[in-house]
């Protein structure tokens, strides 16, 4: 069984700031890494996957995470943040040889402040 | 391309109703899955489907059954509405690139 942990429930930040968002996952496979965000009232949408390759993946919205299977974390960063990218972001995995179903982490709240 | 639309949007249901909630994806895809997401919490898989007659339980199936006649369609039925079942539904359906695809969700208030 895979589990995710989100090591900060919620993370105040000014806008233009770097920002980092961590996540840690623990599995006995070969997994799939993902990070979604979720606007309120809304649906998720995906922010960036890693499968292979690269450890350093870019995904939209100026977003990368990296991939570092000896300390088992993929966290979510971003040089300078803007107002709009107030929103709840959440980790997940899957194990790669499965029917991909996602186990997701509890949530970081990303506020930013004007 | 809609993608993943879910009906209907909002619901109260008193403790025993039954009901069922739609999901229909117009993006061919043959994984598809439901999840709840309650406050503070991440999502929980409920059931998912790896193709039209085909579904199996996820993590947290108890009080739930689901059907999938087509490759469009994957309803989530609700028997005997408990308190416990307050919460956010979320329908989704998978790439081949991995990528999900969520609606917007069902929000559900079983008093």
């Amino acid at each position: 069984a895979q589990s995710v942990t989100q090591l900060d429930s919620q993370v105040p930040v000014f806008e233009e700031a770097p920002v980092e968002l961590r996540c840690n996952y623990s599995s006995s496979v070969s997994v799939y890494l993902f990070w979604y965000v979720q606007y309120p009232n809304q649906g998720l949408q995906l922010l960036l996957k890693y499968l292979s390759g690269s450890t350093l993946v870019k995904g939209i919205n100026g977003f990368e995470a990296e991939f570092n299977k000896s300390q088992t974390s993929f966290h979510l960063r971003k040089p300078s943040v803007h107002i709009s990218d107030t929103a709840e972001y959440f980790c997940a995995v899957t194990p790669s040889g499965s029917a991909r179903q996602l186990t997701f982490g509890s949530g970081t709240q990303l506020t930013v402040l004007p | 391309n809609a993608g993943v639309t879910q009906t209907p949007k909002f619901r109260i249901l008193k403790i025993g109703q039954s009901m069922t909630l739609q999901c229909t994806q117009d993006m061919n895809h043959n994984y598809m899955y439901w999840y709840r997401q309650d406050p503070g919490m991440g999502l929980k898989l409920i059931y998912y489907s790896v193709g039209a007659g085909i579904t199996d339980k996820g993590e947290v199936p108890n009080g739930y059954n689901v059907s999938r006649s087509t490759t469009e369609d994957f309803p989530l039925r609700l028997e005997l509405a408990a308190p416990s079942q307050t919460s956010v539904y979320f329908c989704a359906s998978r790439r081949d690139d991995e990528t999900q695809y969520f609606g917007p969700g069902t929000r559900l208030l079983v008093l």
